[in-house]
């Protein structure tokens, strides 16, 4: 079964640090997202994106965070300057887009530390 | 914006026994519903859905029923076992894809042999 392939699963950075999530969607789908979850917490929206461009973000997603989709395949988070409430479970997702399945699919997780 | 509600934040049930799960939404477009299963330091993986043409959905041990007048819906496991032991998040999006999910914070099922 296809699966949302996400790197590195785990990342410890300093404070003020850049931090590059990755992530490979399902190939077939068209709908890519970033989902935070704090430990213990629920998980939460970051951004949706469609046809390479931003579709809907939240309130948590501000300048400091970035995505792009590279090439074909990836899709990245970026956090410009870290801050330790960043630190969290930071899931990607996809989505087939279409018209009769908007279920979405969820990575491993890149739990990463800010310290 | 969407506002998902969840209770109880905790449950405890024998093996064998039901457990019930609710939530409440806020956005009358909302109409599409989905359950997440979540074990510890695991993804959030989809165990069903329903869409909000239907009032009721089964598949196996798990149920889920809506009701869009009063914007509640609910998650039945039925004959609990130990393995159902997990963290479970509600959702509500709307059906035109892209738009984001709305999860519930959550509600710890422990099964108890």
């Amino acid at each position: 079964e296809p699966e949302v392939t996400q790197t590195p699963s785990h990342q410890v950075t300093q404070m003020g640090q850049e931090v590059i999530l990755r992530c490979v969607p399902i190939s077939n789908h068209l709908y890519f997202y970033w989902y935070r979850q704090i430990l213990g917490q629920k998980v939460e929206f970051l951004v949706s994106f469609y046809n390479n461009e931003i579709s809907e973000k939240s309130e948590i997603f501000d300048d400091q965070f970035s995505v792009e989709r590279p090439d074909g395949s990836n899709f990245t988070l970026k956090i410009r300057s870290t801050k330790l409430e960043d630190s969290a479970m930071y899931f990607c997702a996809s989505s087939e887009g279409s018209a009769t399945s908007n279920t979405i699919y969820f990575g491993e997780g890149s739990w990463l530390t800010v310290v | 914006g969407e506002n998902v509600e969840q209770h109880p934040s905790t449950l405890s049930v024998q093996e064998g026994d039901s457990a019930v799960i609710k939530c409440t939404y806020s956005d009358s477009a909302s109409n599409y519903f989905p359950w997440y299963k979540q074990e510890l330091g695991k993804r959030p993986q989809l165990i069903i859905d329903i869409r909000s043409n239907v009032g009721e959905k089964k598949d196996q041990r798990i149920a889920v029923t809506l009701n869009k007048t009063a914007k509640h819906f609910s998650l039945h496991i039925t004959e609990t076992q130990p393995e159902d032991s997990a963290v479970y998040f509600c959702a509500a999006s709307r059906q035109n894809y892209g738009q984001n999910f709305v999860f519930g914070p959550g509600t710890r099922l422990s099964v108890l042999p």
